[in-house]
């Protein structure tokens, strides 16, 4: 049973429009939230983060947004950028949970973003 | 960005080969991990080494065996392969288990012949 998925498996977007990628998870004890970012050929690059115990994190063009209660989290970039096209995953861990769970990340699929100009 | 190597970049095997895969952080992390990422899958978590100990095994069959000798290296050796063992094998590090945000390497391309 995946416990974090990307339902979108593509995304494509205008130049200087907004990509919204979107995640959801299952698990309720999930509770630091990631995003990487995979160009072919390369490992992921880790891009964002946030902790649940907040709704929003800003850097630059990027923001994640988290609603917990519908257990969803969101990626923002604004403006976009024919360089942002890659391969974005949603990744999640239980962080104060112990056990094995503690330090795991569990991953989406992926979404491909492409960004034309 | 060179903080995470991984050699080789791509391998081909046959089934009753053995080869090792490579793993070198420059980071002074003290958690590292492999992860194998099979065609239209999510990245899947095989092994987890703490302060160059093992903490989880992921239900890794026993074909895989990875080796931490210290801190800044990991590998994985590999024996008796089936072809569905075929992916890409990444490696990542971490300043430690409690810290989320892990840096990957680029890749071993694995192709089981």
């Amino acid at each position: 049973d995946q416990q974090v998925k990307q339902n979108s498996p593509s995304l494509s977007v205008q130049e200087g429009r907004i990509s919204i990628l979107n995640c959801d998870y299952t698990n309720s004890m999930f509770d630091y939230f990631l995003w990487y970012k995979k160009y072919p050929a390369e490992g992921p690059t880790f891009l964002i983060s946030i902790s649940s115990i907040k709704d929003k994190n800003e850097d630059g063009r990027f923001t994640v947004f988290l609603n917990k209660s519908a257990k969803h989290l969101s990626l923002h970039i604004v403006p976009s950028q024919p360089g942002d096209s890659a391969v974005y995953f949603c990744a999640a861990s239980a962080i104060n949970a112990g056990g094995t769970s503690y330090g795991k990340l569990t991953f989406g699929q992926g979404t491909i973003l492409t960004v034309h100009p | 960005e060179t903080g995470v190597t991984q050699t080789p970049r791509h391998l081909v095997m046959g089934m009753t080969n053995k080869k090792s895969l490579k793993c070198e952080q420059h980071l002074g992390h003290n958690a590292m991990y492999w992860y194998k990422q099979s065609a239209k899958k999510p990245l899947e978590l095989m092994f987890v080494y703490s302060l160059e100990e093992r903490v989880e095994n992921n239900s890794v069959p026993s074909r895989f065996s990875p080796e931490c000798p210290n801190s800044s290296h990991l590998f994985l050796h590999l024996h008796t392969l089936q072809p569905e063992d075929s992916a890409l094998y990444l490696c990542a590090s971490s300043h430690d288990r409690g810290r989320a945000e892990q840096y990957f390497g680029p890749g071993t391309r694995l192709t089981v012949t």
